[in-house]
């Protein structure tokens, strides 16, 4: 089955400055990659996601690059904000719907003002 | 507004115990999913649903059963509670219509067995 490992599982940075995640995955059937975000005592929500027809998306502040080739998908976020702090996740799945989606670990941002 | 709600939100038991989370959706999803998340391994799934009277395993599922008989609930229940199962279980639901894959998550129960 599919195993997806994210790192760093901490990232402190300053404000103003960027912040980058990176997953890797390990089944090559998976084809849907989501990043969610999940703020102090509230469940997860999706903040941005890619298919594997494509190599790069971009929203606003945050954008995320896969690499179908090596396995990796990452998540970038430019001047970030306290407001970003939050625990981020990855996930893959091969199917659409929702289906078996498996996550990373997850990754604890700070943003010091 | 739609929207997904859990129940209890904070529950205490005793190992041994019997207890039930409640999972309620208004989004008229066919898909529903019981996650549970620990430090260090993110989110587990355990049981899902593609429709009313279907329920399968996820990849964490002893000592776990969920139950559809409507499409906007899924109850989680642990049949004998064990101290392994102190976690925050979070319920999803997507539309497995669409071509997006995206969960809509409620807010958590946290669950803790003595």
């Amino acid at each position: 089955g599919e195993n997806v490992e994210q790192h760093p599982s901490t990232l402190s940075v300053q404000e103003g400055d960027s912040a980058v995640i990176k997953c890797t995955y390990s089944d090559s059937a998976s084809n849907y990659f989501p990043w969610y975000k999940q703020e102090l005592g509230k469940g997860p929500q999706l903040i941005i996601d890619i298919r594997s027809n494509v190599g790069e998306k971009k929203d606003q502040r945050i954008a995320v690059t896969l690499n179908k080739t090596a396995k990796h998908f990452s998540l970038h976020i430019t001047e970030t904000q306290p407001e970003d702090s939050a625990v981020y996740f990855c996930a893959a799945t091969p199917y659409t719907g929702g289906f078996k989606t498996i996550f990373g670990a997850g990754t604890r941002l700070f943003v010091k003002a | 507004d739609a929207e997904i709600t859990q129940s209890p939100r904070h529950k205490i038991t005793e190992t041994g115990r019997q207890v039930t989370l409640a999972c309620h959706q208004t989004w008229n999803h066919n898909n529903m999913f019981w996650y549970r998340q620990d430090l260090g391994h993110g989110l587990r799934l355990i049981h899902y649903s593609y429709g009313v009277q279907d329920t399968n395993k996820g990849e964490v599922s002893d000592g776990y059963s969920v139950s559809r008989s409507n499409t906007e609930d899924l109850p989680l229940t642990l049949e004998s509670a064990a101290s392994s199962q102190t976690s925050v279980y979070f319920c999803a639901s997507s539309d497995g219509r669409g071509q997006t894959g995206e969960l809509f998550f409620g807010e958590g129960s946290r669950l803790t067995v003595l």
